[in-house]
């Protein structure tokens, strides 16, 4: 596609509600990141994916959020029994190949998540 | 750990005035840094970014230049345009290829 394309924009929850935000990398893209972007911060890493395989998943603050890319193109992100502290804006980036320190990486605009 | 710390903000000027957003980090090894855009209703863009020490990365009129004995890699632009209003992130780039953000500085350009 031409771009990272990210859904829902939009996701209001309930607290204690599971929910799956997608992500559509760019065609091709081998590397791709979710990160967590809470208001007034800059983004954090959650998580990192080289086509289907989940090589780092150190960023994901508890056991309650899963990442998955069972194609090594579209991914998931799921958080289950969503808390207020989740409420954030969920950024994914791809990148073309392997990704390396300099690697430049695209981002969709982001699915921003409230827990009410 | 890795990290990088930004000018707060929010940053006021007037069209084609100077602009300096200050951007430190910490790191172990050689990272690489970057500027990232995020205009109002867009994603973040890549603005410019720099690969070692020394190095100079510039696009739109905005240079940055990476200074290892410093550690800086602090933003630049001659002068600002209305159009260039946005919050700006520096982030460096850690070995795996994903990148630890600062806090973003808003930077708001009046005519």
């Amino acid at each position: 596609g031409a771009g990272v394309s990210q859904s829902p924009r939009y996701k209001v929850a309930k607290r204690g509600q599971d929910v799956a935000l997608r992500c559509d990398p760019i065609s091709g893209h081998v590397s791709l990141f979710w990160y967590q972007q809470a208001l007034g911060q800059g983004p954090e890493f959650l998580t990192y994916f080289q086509n289907e395989a989940q090589l780092d998943k150190s960023g994901l603050p508890s056991d309650r959020f899963f990442a998955e890319r069972p194609e090594g193109s579209v991914s998931t992100l799921k958080i289950q029994r969503t808390q207020q502290e989740d409420s954030a804006v969920y950024l994914c980036a791809s990148s073309l190949g392997v990704a390396r320190g300099g690697t430049e990486a695209f981002f969709g605009q982001g699915t921003r998540l409230t827990v009410v | 750990g890795d990290s990088v710390t930004q000018m707060e903000g929010p940053v006021t000027l007037s069209e084609e005035a100077f602009l300096t957003i200050n951007c430190t980090y910490t790191a172990t090894g050689y990272p690489s840094l970057f500027w990232y855009v995020q205009y109002p209703g867009e994603g973040l863009q890549l603005l410019l970014k720099a690969t070692k020490a020394d190095d100079k990365g510039s696009n739109k009129g905005f240079e940055a230049t990476y200074r290892k004995e410093t550690t800086s890699f602090h933003l630049e632009k001659g002068s600002v345009q209305v159009s260039d209003s946005a919050v700006y992130f520096c982030a460096l780039g850690v070995s795996q290829g994903n990148l630890i953000f600062g806090k973003g500085t808003k930077l708001s350009v009046k005519p």
